[in-house]
């Protein structure tokens, strides 16, 4: 099915590991996002990439790094993990038309211990 | 920040009966949209309301939105148990860029039978 897809589900790192996030969508959309959902909080922007080639801090970048590799595929690395970056990660993508909305992945839970 | 807050954060109802969900936010819109998530899953759009309509259906949807009170109201009309999950309001601002959405925080809706 069309969409964007995300690896791995689960993760269990240790303070200080490193990871890197993998999401992929095949909707040919412009433009991708990776957000972190907290209890209580929502979901917060990390960062995000309008187009290929582009990338910019949302609103809680630190600790965080992304690479826009192609039109398909948007990264996000955590260097050096921390217990504050547990949480379940989200990967969007949308075509820039407003009526169809973000199509979103189904989510990495990220457990830093 | 978060530029949504849903109220309530949670809601109980019978099946068959209507469900009312509010957010409200603090800056100009470009449009404000409207997602479920199940639990466990990822975000899915239900509904997009651009800043000068007043008023959107789809199906058993009914959105309303207030700019002059910075509200939209979300109305789930005979709710099913299948209608069970998270909805969460987004906000395009203006000036914002990128086609970002900023998410609320989330009305957890459960449908009793």
């Amino acid at each position: 099915n069309a969409g964007v897809t995300q690896t791995p589900k689960f993760q269990v790192l240790k303070t200080g590991q490193s990871m890197t996030l993998q999401c992929a969508q095949d909707m040919n959309h412009n433009s991708m996002y990776w957000y972190r959902q907290d209890p209580g909080m929502g979901l917060r922007l990390i960062y995000y990439s309008a187009s290929e080639g582009t990338t910019d801090k949302g609103e809680v970048p630190n600790g965080y790094n992304v690479s826009r590799l192609n039109k398909r595929e948007f990264s996000l690395r955590l260097e050096s993990a921390a217990p504050s970056q547990t949480s379940v990660y989200f990967c969007a993508s949308s075509d820039g038309i407003h009526s169809r909305g973000y199509t979103f992945g189904s989510g990495t839970r990220l457990t830093v211990v | 920040s978060q530029q949504g807050e849903e109220d309530p954060q949670a809601l109980s109802i019978q099946e068959g009966e209507n469900a009312t969900m509010n957010c409200s936010y603090k800056t100009s819109i470009n449009n404000l949209q409207w997602y479920r998530q199940n639990s466990g899953r990822g975000l899915v759009h239900l509904i997009l309301i651009r800043s000068n309509e007043r008023e959107k259906h789809s199906g058993r949807l009914r959105v309303t939105l207030d700019t002059s009170k910075k509200s939209s109201s979300l109305l789930i009309t005979a709710s099913r148990a299948a209608d069970t999950a998270s909805y969460f309001c987004a906000t395009d601002r203006v000036g914002g860029g990128g086609n970002k959405l900023t998410f609320g925080t989330g009305t957890q809706l459960k449908v009793e039978l």
